[in-house]
């Protein structure tokens, strides 16, 4: 089948470092991105890994790795404001494939 | 530019009624796509718009249905309501297949 798995929650400090898995069970897809969704908010983009690799944005770092069928994103100097979730996302056969999001706890 | 702006904000219908929620992209991006967001469920495609053609649609019943104008603004549909319909339904824009999306802030629909 066609399914992205997240943990569904991570808790973390302000200041540390967090990294948020995405292992994938599908194939022939156009890269990985990931989405931060604040509570009411709508969901933003944050990041797409067309190859493998690591790609960085400022604080966030997002990591692809086709071989492993795994990709994530890590988040530096976590800030309270990052408290959110955050999705990963594949797009194959033109439809997109969202995985069901990691709630990012971040404690004082 | 102006963001994605989705219509209305709140919606409360009961069951069996039909409903229409509209979608006005980023000027500029041409295609449009829908999704429906549940606690249990995520975020599950519906369908996406091209240049007023469907390219693709989610696994959704037929009671979901959607299209797009000229000005690539878009309205979906959902007929014959069910509480299971309940959900926030969000609207992306994109400039081509491939770009990133920016979402709306989506229509939280209610169905009593």
């Amino acid at each position: 089948g066609q399914s992205l798995e997240q943990p569904s929650e991570v808790t973390a400090v302000e200041g540390a470092i967090v990294q948020i898995n995405c292992t994938y069970q599908t194939s022939g897809f156009y890269g990985l991105s990931w989405y931060q969704q604040h509570d009411g908010g709508a969901p933003t983009f944050l990041s797409y890994n067309a190859l493998d690799g690591l790609e960085e944005t400022g604080r966030f770092s997002s990591f692809l790795s086709r071989s492993d069928s795994y990709g994530y994103l890590l988040l530096q100097e976590l800030q309270m404001k990052d408290s959110a979730s955050y999705f990963c996302a594949v797009k194959r056969d033109d439809k997109i494939i969202f995985g069901k999001g990691t709630r990012l706890h971040i404690l004082p | 530019k102006a963001g994605v702006t989705q219509t209305p904000r709140y919606l409360i219908k009961t069951r069996g009624q039909q409903v229409t929620l509209s979608c006005s992209p980023i000027s500029g991006h041409r295609s449009v796509s829908w999704y429906q967001q549940t606690p249990g469920q995520g975020l599950q495609f519906l369908f996406e718009y091209f240049s007023e053609t469907q390219r693709n649609k989610g696994n959704f019943p037929g009671r979901f249905s959607g299209r797009q104008f000229s000005n690539s603004r878009s309205e979906m549909n959902v007929s014959t309501l069910e509480l299971g319909d309940s959900a926030l339904y969000l609207c992306a824009s994109s400039e081509d297949f491939n770009s990133p999306l920016h979402f709306g802030n989506g229509t939280r629909l209610t169905v009593t």
